[in-house]
């Protein structure tokens, strides 16, 4: 069974662009998350979905970050206009169901590096 | 803030003994507590995970779940090289709010 699937897995921009991450999960998952890590800050809950819809987007550090799940299949993690403190691995992870006891499989990362 | 503290390492120990790695959680309303596993360029994996109060064993790991001390504990017996990797210890809440600890870092030395 394919995991979930996250591209590009690598991106380097200049600060001030768009960046757009996307997210595939795991086929029969309603629940998605979104995460960044760095070594500064550790792992950090940034919004999750259930059944396609924005349960808590607490996490989000500014609005210049904004995601979107359009459908069951996909999500989109945007950051307009990028800044170098952007610069993190981001990762998407889904699981079964919406309930603290479900485990959550991580997708490969994204690594974004704003110059 | 709500927070999960874990120590951060490294943590060293011989191939062949107890690993010991720990967490503490602010949280009194957390229920589900998760150890992930990630090595060096990679995703978090699930090792254990644990919601009620004792010991739960699998295979060479254990979990410990003390929630009137708020304590998380993850025991790895039997140590091996390929075990080598930072241990992250997670807590959730009913709102399914997921928060992660720094991460121990465990050097296992063959």
């Amino acid at each position: 069974d394919a995991g979930v699937i996250q591209s590009p897995r690598h991106e380097v921009t200049e600060m001030g662009q768009e960046v757009t991450l996307r997210c595939k999960p795991i086929s029969g998952h309603n629940s998605l998350f979104w995460y960044r890590q760095t070594m500064m800050r550790g792992l950090e809950l940034l919004i999750y979905f259930n059944n396609n819809v924005p349960i808590d987007d607490s996490g989000m550090p500014e609005d210049r970050f904004s995601a979107k799940m359009p459908n069951a299949s996909f999500s989109t993690l945007k950051i307009q206009p990028s800044e170098p403190r952007d610069s993190a691995v981001y990762f998407c992870a889904s699981s079964l169901g919406f309930s603290p006891s479900y485990e959550q499989y991580f997708g490969p990362g994204t690594r974004l590096t704003v110059t | 803030q709500k927070e999960v503290e874990q120590n951060s390492g490294p943590l060293s120990v011989p191939e062949g003994a107890i690993a010991s790695l720990n967490c503490t959680y602010s949280d009194r309303g957390s229920q589900s507590f998760f150890w992930y596993r990630q090595y060096s360029g990679k995703s978090p994996e699930l090792i254990m995970f644990i919601y009620s109060n004792g010991d739960k064993e699998d295979g060479r790991f254990t979990a410990q779940l003390n929630k009137a001390s708020q304590y998380v504990s993850l025991l790895i017996r039997d140590s091996q090289p390929s075990d080598s990797a930072t241990y992250l210890c997670a807590a959730t809440t009913g709102g399914f709010k997921t928060i992660f600890g720094a991460g121990t870092r465990l050097f296992v030395k063959a």
